[in-house]
């Protein structure tokens, strides 16, 4: 089905682990974009993409990476793992058409452990 | 800047109760608004949205109208199921100069229905 994926569903890692949550989509969408989830925090935007090539930072972008060699695919990296970032992350995409406004597609989400 | 308050949760109904979720936004310009749900363990899905004053986005058995005298977008639903438990979350999506901006989310509101 066409849509967000996102990998890994789960994942715990050490506190100064690195590693790099997965995001692909299927439909075109040129804007792509990740959050993180934390209790009674809401959605906070981390990076954002509005094309292959082209990353800005949202809300909250310290400790994380990102990159945009493709349309289809968002990475996210996080370089030494903190306990902070312990939370839920999605990744969302959606189209982006001058003087026109479209909701978001979001992923299924990542739910990360730092210990 | 840009932002959305929704009334703090949890809101627990009996089922076939009515529901109201108050949103209000702050905005520079003519954002579109958006409802999203997320059940349980999943990523957030698209409710309903609105594009310009006065438009009623529904879906669902769920409604919300633009109201900008009043910069509100208050979520209803006549009669409550089981099925509706999930934390709901109000957002906003701003024009600019550019092709497009973020999506902005209130914190959510956690909807209880208990049969």
């Amino acid at each position: 089905n066409a849509g967000v994926t996102q990998t890994p569903k789960f994942q715990v890692l050490k506190t100064g682990q690195s590693m790099t949550l997965q995001c692909a989509q299927d439909m075109n969408h040129e804007y792509m974009s990740w959050y993180r989830q934390d209790p009674g925090m809401g959605l906070r935007l981390i990076h954002y993409s509005v094309g292959a090539g082209i990353t800005d930072q949202g809300e909250v972008p310290n400790g994380y990476n990102v990159s945009r060699s493709t349309t289809e695919d968002f990475p996210l990296r996080l370089l030494s793992a903190a306990p902070s970032q312990t939370s839920v992350y999605f990744c969302a995409s959606s189209l982006l058409r001058t003087g026109l406004i479209y909701g978001y597609t979001f992923g299924s989400g990542t739910r990360l452990t730092v210990v | 800047g840009n932002s959305v308050t929704q009334m703090e949760g949890p809101v627990t109904l009996s089922e076939e109760a009515f529901l109201t979720i108050n949103c209000t936004y702050t905005a520079t310009g003519y954002p579109s608004l958006f409802w999203y749900v997320q059940y349980p363990g999943e990523g957030l899905q698209l409710l309903l949205k609105a594009t310009k004053a006065d438009d009623k986005g529904s879906n669902k058995g769920f409604e919300a109208t633009y109201r900008k005298e009043t910069t509100s977008f208050h979520l209803e639903k006549g009669s409550v199921q089981v099925s509706d438990s999930a934390v709901y979350f109000c957002a906003l999506r701003a024009l600019t100069n550019q092709a497009g901006t973020a999506l902005i989310f209130g914190k959510g509101t956690t909807l209880s229905v208990s049969s």
